[in-house]
């Protein structure tokens, strides 16, 4: 079974400054990653996902995320927050291969992004 | 008109009423999805809908009956629910339910936001 940690419930920081939102996950396979961004009052929106190839994925915003095999990680980074970024962000994973039509979900992280 | 709709936004009910989420989207796809989404708590998949068909009821309770009369709508009928089963209901949908786990992206609608008294 899988399962994926955030390990902030909370992230606030200040305009202009680099954020980074942590993920771990645990898969007895080989997976796929995601990150999804919910606005105030919004339902959620692909950020950006991790499928094969390069470690290093790049979304919309100007979000990334870096895949770490080793640490079981996907944490999500951006160099300078907006205003605008302040929303919910959820990490999610899939398994490779077979019938499966669950993304498990994280519990969310909440981003303010502070003037 | 957005991709993924639902209605209502708000909904109060009582334990004893029958009331129903409406989910419509409009990007032709193949499979329509609930989540339960309850303060500090991950998503939860509760039905996935494939071409119309059930292909996942996540052990939920009988007092939420999922009905998909075609690709494009999906509804979520609630019965004598329980105060415990207040949270934001999320409709999704996605090109095909079995090419989520490979490549696929989920849409979401914004959500109906029940409060059960």
């Amino acid at each position: 079974a899988q399962s994926v940690t955030q390990l902030d419930s909370q992230v606030p920081v200040f305009e202009e400054a680099p954020v980074e939102l942590r993920c771990n996950y645990s898969s007895s396979v080989s997976v796929y990653l995601f990150w999804y961004v919910q606005y105030p009052n919004q339902g959620l929106q692909l950020l950006l996902k991790y499928l094969s190839g390069s470690t290093l994925v790049k979304g919309i915003n100007g979000f990334e995320a870096e895949f770490n095999k080793s640490q079981t990680s996907f944490h999500l980074r951006k160099p300078s927050v907006h205003i605008s970024d302040t929303a919910e962000y959820f990490c999610a994973v899939s398994d490779r291969g077979g019938s499966n039509y669950k993304l498990t979900f994280g519990k969310g992280t909440l981003l303010t992004v502070n003037p | 008109e957005t991709g993924v709709t639902q209605t209502p936004r708000h909904l109060v009910m009582g334990m004893t009423n029958k009331k129903s989420l409406k989910c419509e989207q409009h990007l032709g796809h193949n499979a329509m999805y609930w989540y339960k989404q309850s303060a500090k708590k991950p998503l939860e998949l509760m039905f996935v809908y494939s071409l119309e068909e059930r292909v996942e009821n996540n052990s939920v309770p009988s007092r939420f009956s999922p009905e998909c009369p075609n690709s494009s709508h999906l509804f979520l009928h609630l019965h004598t629910l329980q105060p415990e089963d207040s949270a934001l209901y999320l409709c999704a949908s996605s090109q095909e339910a079995l090419v989520l786990a490979v490549a696929g992206e989920l849409f979401f609608g914004e959500g109906s936001r029940l409060t059960v008294l």
